[in-house]
């Protein structure tokens, strides 16, 4: 299995807070993603980043920001979490861009309250 | 822009028969990557396939097989004798391969449920 770990693995959090997702990755990937799963919609790509301190939006970017200073790192942040970011997240990691398949942390089960 | 159409959003068969899960893709790009995932009840994402838009010969790995047909835009996923363990969510995805997008687009998923 690819070395993905995600932390923490459930977190339940208030309207209003801050909230930092980890993404830790050992296989020296340069490609790194995280997603929000959500019932109806499937994988949704919140941000994305291609290299130290390269990074793009996604689909739904809106209320995230990311950070990747190392190659092993990516950080997901709400600023001020809202109910509506209620979800799971999972991180993802692919050697290359979308050629390549990528490859699943566990997840992160969120709740805003 | 780039889509994925998963239109079964449930399907239960019982234990042994064949199911079929259909996917339907869209792009304007002549290179492309097609990917199926499953995520079993206890949540995580496993590859399973992928598939470039060059190579439409089927695929076969043990009871599973994929069918490509670019003529209809689809890449449809069986599974033989179905067992209970195949009980999950399958996710079919797209990726164009161009300097502007590094993104896998994923469809809705496939609800698939085995009864014994």
């Amino acid at each position: 299995d690819a070395g993905i770990t995600q932390s923490p693995r459930h977190k339940v959090t208030e309207t209003g807070t801050p909230v930092t997702l980890r993404c830790h990755q050992t296989e020296n990937h340069r490609y790194m993603y995280w997603y929000r799963q959500d019932p109806g919609h499937g994988l949704r790509l919140i941000h994305y980043s291609y290299g130290v301190k390269d990074t793009d939006k996604g689909e739904v970017s809106d209320g995230y920001s990311v950070s990747r200073s190392k190659t092993e790192d990516f950080l997901l942040t709400l600023e001020s979490a809202t109910s509506s970011q209620t979800s799971v997240y999972f991180c993802a990691i692919s050697e290359d861009k979308g050629n390549q398949p990528q490859h699943f942390g566990d997840g992160t089960r969120l709740s805003i309250l | 822009a780039q889509k994925v159409t998963q239109a079964q959003t449930e399907i239960s068969v019982v234990e042994k028969e064949d199911v079929t899960l259909d996917c339907v893709y869209e792009t304007r790009d002549t290179t492309y990557y097609l990917f199926w995932y499953k995520q079993p009840p206890s949540g995580e994402l496993v590859f399973l396939i992928r598939r470039n838009s060059f190579d439409e010969q089927n695929e076969i790995s043990g009871r599973y097989s994929w069918n490509f047909q670019k003529s209809t835009s689809s890449f449809n996923f069986t599974i033989t004798a179905s067992q209970v363990v195949d009980s999950a969510v399958y996710f079919c995805a797209l990726s164009e391969v161009s300097d502007r997008d590094d993104k896998i687009i994923f469809g809705k998923g496939t609800r698939l449920h085995i009864l014994p």
